[in-house]
């Protein structure tokens, strides 16, 4: 079974600039949610989805949007970039939405902001 | 409301030694506790897990971690460290969909 695919792996823009980042779960995985990690905050929760819909979201500013698909797959936004949004940004997956389910999570997308 | 502390942001240790890192949670609910591990440059694997039951919880590469509710804590440990063992380590705890981390403790082990 493949794990959880994020696209791309490294990326590079501008202070302004948008970005859309993408994740595919693990078949079969229908929650995803997505984290920033970055060294001075650690591990920081923007949103989880479980069937198309926000469960839950993060202290984040509304710049950070996203959203899942019918096939569960999530894409996560992040609009007018600033450098303090250069992050690892980490999508993680889970069979469903129990609170003792472990997460499965992507090798993560490498943001910097320039 | 959860939060977790990790207590020790860099652990050192020599090859062979035992591992402890210590993790302190904070639930309004009966916890889920997680500890994962990080290597470079790759997302978060889990190491083991607590839900209910045995306090005591047994992981992969010879993790284990006890959940004591009186010391809210969940602390890692490893009789013997190996060289493969060097990584970053969160403990998490979890509840309805959302899961906290803790800032991470990385882990030297020195040959």
């Amino acid at each position: 079974k493949a794990g959880v695919t994020q696209t791309p792996r490294y990326l590079i823009k501008t202070r302004g600039q948008q970005v859309t980042l993408s994740c595919s779960p693990i078949s079969g995985h229908r929650s995803v949610s997505w984290y920033q990690q970055t060294p001075g905050q650690g591990l920081q929760f923007l949103f989880e989805y479980f069937s198309e819909t926000q469960r839950n979201k993060g202290n984040f500013p509304g710049r950070f949007s996203g959203r899942q698909f019918s096939n569960s797959r999530s894409e996560m936004n992040v609009s007018t970039l600033e450098l303090g949004d250069s992050a690892l940004y980490l999508c993680a997956s889970s069979p469903g939405r129990g609170t003792n389910e472990k997460l499965f999570f992507g090798s993560g997308t490498q943001l910097s902001v320039l | 409301a959860q939060s977790v502390t990790q207590l020790g942001s860099h652990v050192s240790v020599s090859e062979g030694a035992l591992v402890l890192l210590r993790c302190n949670y904070s639930s309004s609910v009966p916890p889920y506790l997680f500890w994962y591990v990080q290597y470079p440059n790759q997302g978060l694997q889990l190491l083991l897990k607590y839900t209910t039951g045995a306090t005591l919880v047994k992981g992969i590469n010879g993790f284990e971690a006890e959940f004591k509710k009186s010391e809210t804590s969940f602390h890692l440990t490893k009789p013997s460290a190996h060289m493969s063992d060097a990584a970053e380590y969160f403990c998490a705890v979890s509840n309805a969909g959302k899961s906290t981390f803790g800032d991470g403790t990385t882990l030297t082990v020195k040959p």
